[in-house]
């Protein structure tokens, strides 16, 4: 069965700081690996993905995310937040199938 | 370029009224369709999806329906609506087994009061 896991469902940055949301999976297959990004009473925008090409993945707006297979893990990172990135963000994992999981969700603030 | 449509963008109904939200999709073929819906504050709840014409599968028990008269059509429906489900609905497409993605149209706030 496939997962998702996001730690902290609020996460708080200064505008330039570094901003780091976490995420987990549980899959039992190789998996395909989203971060989707919602602005307020919008639709969900892709990131970025991992479809087993390079671990280091990089997507819009400056923001990257590593695949680590030994940690289950597929962090987002931006090196310095921008207010624009106030945003909730959703992780998702694929068992190449017809369904995607996501987690619960990160609600990111940025404090000018 | 492949594009999604869903409408109405907002609509407020009374408890107990009809509900019909579509979502169209263009520029694919046999896409896999998708209906969500989010409570305030809440995560994305998968109500149905669909992988072809007169297909669907549901993954929550509850008042909605959904159905795909076409292609690249997706309907959700309720014969009476109760206050809650009131939330976000959004709709979204991928193709099957790739990675893909999906892609989400606008989303469409549904309050009943």
């Amino acid at each position: 069965a496939q997962s998702v896991t996001q730690l902290g469902s609020h996460v708080s940055v200064s505008e330039g700081a570094l901003v780091l949301l976490r995420c987990n999976y549980s899959s039992s297959v190789p998996p395909y690996l989203f971060w989707y990004v919602q602005y307020p009473n919008q639709g969900l925008q892709l990131l970025l993905k991992y479809t087993s090409a390079a671990t280091l993945v990089k997507g819009i707006n400056g923001f990257e995310a590593e695949f680590k297979k030994s940690e289950t893990s597929f962090h987002l990172t931006k090196p310095s937040a921008h207010m624009s990135d106030a945003a909730e963000y959703f992780c998702a994992v694929s068992d190449r199938g017809n369904q995607f999981y996501f987690g619960t969700g990160t609600s990111l603030t940025v404090i000018p | 370029s492949q594009t999604i449509h869903q409408w109405p963008a907002t609509l407020v109904q009374p408890v107990g009224s009809p509900l019909s939200l579509e979502c169209t999709v263009e520029g694919t073929s046999n896409p896999n369709l998708y209906w969500y819906r989010q409570a305030a504050g809440r995560g994305l709840q998968l109500l149905f999806y669909s992988v072809g014409i007169g297909q669907i599968s549901s993954e929550v028990p509850q008042n909605l329906s959904a159905s795909r008269p076409q292609d690249r059509q997706f309907i959700l429906s309720s014969k009476k609506l109760l206050l809650s489900d009131s939330g976000f609905y959004l709709c979204a497409w991928t193709v099957s087994g790739a990675g893909y993605g999906y892609t989400f149209g606008s989303g469409t706030r549904l309050t009943v009061v």
